[in-house]
């Protein structure tokens, strides 16, 4: 069971939008349709945001999106703003109830 | 509002075990749609999945953790348990407690966490 494959940083200036990729294999990301997505800001407890690929965790604006796309899911941030600037994490369910988290992606705001 | 709290020292030493206890407060540990697991983050780190429980003691392992991982539930304390033996400085991390959304599997509710440093 190895880690999911994020971009370690991803950057964007105020309003653009950004894309993170998340990349597992058949027997995770491609296998269920059980990934989501986490913020974490510096020295904070992570927050969900998307669940079941596209499902919006409550209070979570739409401006994050998710998508799948076999082994690969991503998570869209359009119209940048700054409270955006954190780290973002995918996960997904890897069968026999066990779990995989992605490594990691630093999303600066310019 | 679903509470989740972690609680063990802080310090450990090398080789020996690590032991964390999650408090639930604020729902039952024993309903059928939860896990109850831990996750972990070394300092400057992401994220790890170390495991899970079931309210009925069932629990599912890290493969590259299982042979050092137990976890437990007390559902009549509404706590569950983490232990993790012959730690080295490697397993230095914050110890995340959380609950899990099983059939949609996300992590629905995080504690605090809490860092455990292993060094002599």
């Amino acid at each position: 069971q190895s880690a999911l494959t994020q971009p370690p940083s991803a950057s964007g200036s105020p309003g653009q939008s950004v894309t993170i990729s998340c990349t597992g294999t058949s027997s995770d990301v491609g296998g269920y349709d059980f990934v989501s997505w986490y913020q974490q800001h510096p020295g904070k407890v992570p927050k969900l945001m998307i669940y079941e690929v596209n499902k919006w965790s409550s209070g979570v604006p739409d401006r994050f999106s998710g998508s799948k796309s076999g082994n690969t899911a991503s998570l869209t941030v359009s119209g940048l703003q700054a409270e955006d600037e954190a780290d973002y994490y995918c996960s997904s369910y890897a069968g026999s109830n066990t779990y995989v988290f992605g490594t990691g992606t630093k999303v600066t705001v310019l | 509002q679903l509470q989740l709290q972690e609680s063990g020292p802080g310090l450990v030493k090398p080789s020996e075990t690590l032991s964390l206890t999650c408090t639930v407060s604020g729902d039952s540990i024993s309903g059928p749609n939860y896990f109850w697991g831990w996750i972990r983050q070394p300092p400057g780190k992401g994220l790890e999945w170390i495991g899970n429980v079931f309210y009925t003691g069932d629990t599912y392992y890290n493969p590259s953790l299982k042979s050092r991982v137990t976890i437990s539930v007390d559902t009549s304390k509404t706590q569950f348990s983490l232990r993790l033996s012959s730690v080295t400085a490697a397993d230095t991390a914050v110890y995340y407690c959380a609950r899990l959304r099983r059939f949609a599997d996300y992590v629905q509710y995080w504690g605090q966490g809490t860092l455990v440093t292993v060094s002599s």
